[in-house]
């Protein structure tokens, strides 16, 4: 286990419905992502909370809403998804050290919410 | 456009051979480069990070090369075992990225590699 864990792990919704995707985090982390992972594709970031606070949303439409109310939860509301956003949806903790006079990053994934939309 | 290219085609190997897979960029100035591997049904692991002035990085039997000059980093699997058989993913922060602390990395599509007995 990873520290950070995902419910539901799978979800299949309709169109019309609302839904949300929780992610929650024993790990201490003060970074938290949200990922979106389609067949064949590379990961793409959604959305970035740093202590709290959102610090990127990557050109993400308005159907998906994140929230963090404190640094261990994480959720990503859904309303009047389309098909094409079937997909696995990640969330993922930062763990950031320096060395050397430089910032770095590891992530630190939970096992995903696989998502279908009808 | 920035580009992260790893081989889409899986590879298949023999178990005790040596897995070698690539990561290829454009457009990037990495601050340093991560593989990831990932199971069917799960999240990314993180396995190993490679900074922009280190050549080469081991951990068990995994070792990574990065070479800034061909914008390329290699991922070795040596004694390849079936248990090894996954989807290695790599990731890349770019220069200017590394001034926030949250690490924005930018990931490949991944390659999977399948170890026969």
């Amino acid at each position: 286990e990873t520290g950070v864990t995902q419910t539901p792990r799978h979800l299949v919704m309709g169109m019309t419905n609302k839904k949300s995707l929780k992610c929650e985090q024993h790990l201490g982390h003060n970074a938290m992502y949200w990922y979106k992972q389609s067949a064949k594709k590379p990961l793409e970031l959604m959305f970035v909370y740093n202590f709290k606070e959102q610090t990127e949303n990557n050109s993400v439409p308005s159907r998906f809403s994140p929230e963090c109310p404190n640094s261990s939860h994480l959720f990503l509301h859904l309303h009047t998804l389309q098909p094409e956003d079937s997909a696995l949806y990640l969330c993922a903790t930062g763990l950031s050290y320096l060395a050397g006079g430089r910032s770095y990053n590891e992530q630190f994934f939970g096992p995903g919410t696989r998502l279908t939309v009808l | 456009s920035q580009k992260i290219e790893q081989n889409s085609e899986a590879l298949n190997i023999q178990e005790g051979k040596t897995a070698t897979l690539t990561c290829n960029y454009t457009n990037y100035s990495p601050a340093y480069l991560q593989w990831y591997r990932q199971d069917p049904g799960r999240g990314p692991v993180f396995l190993l990070l490679i900074r922009e002035n280190e050549k080469e990085k081991r951990k068990e039997r995994l070792k990574v090369t990065f070479d800034t000059t061909l914008k390329q980093s290699l991922f070795h699997i040596t004694a390849s075992q079936p248990a090894d058989s996954a989807t290695y993913l790599c990731a890349l922060v770019a220069r200017y990225m590394t001034t926030d602390s949250w690490g924005k990395l930018q990931f490949g599509a991944g390659t999977q590699v399948v170890v026969t007995p």
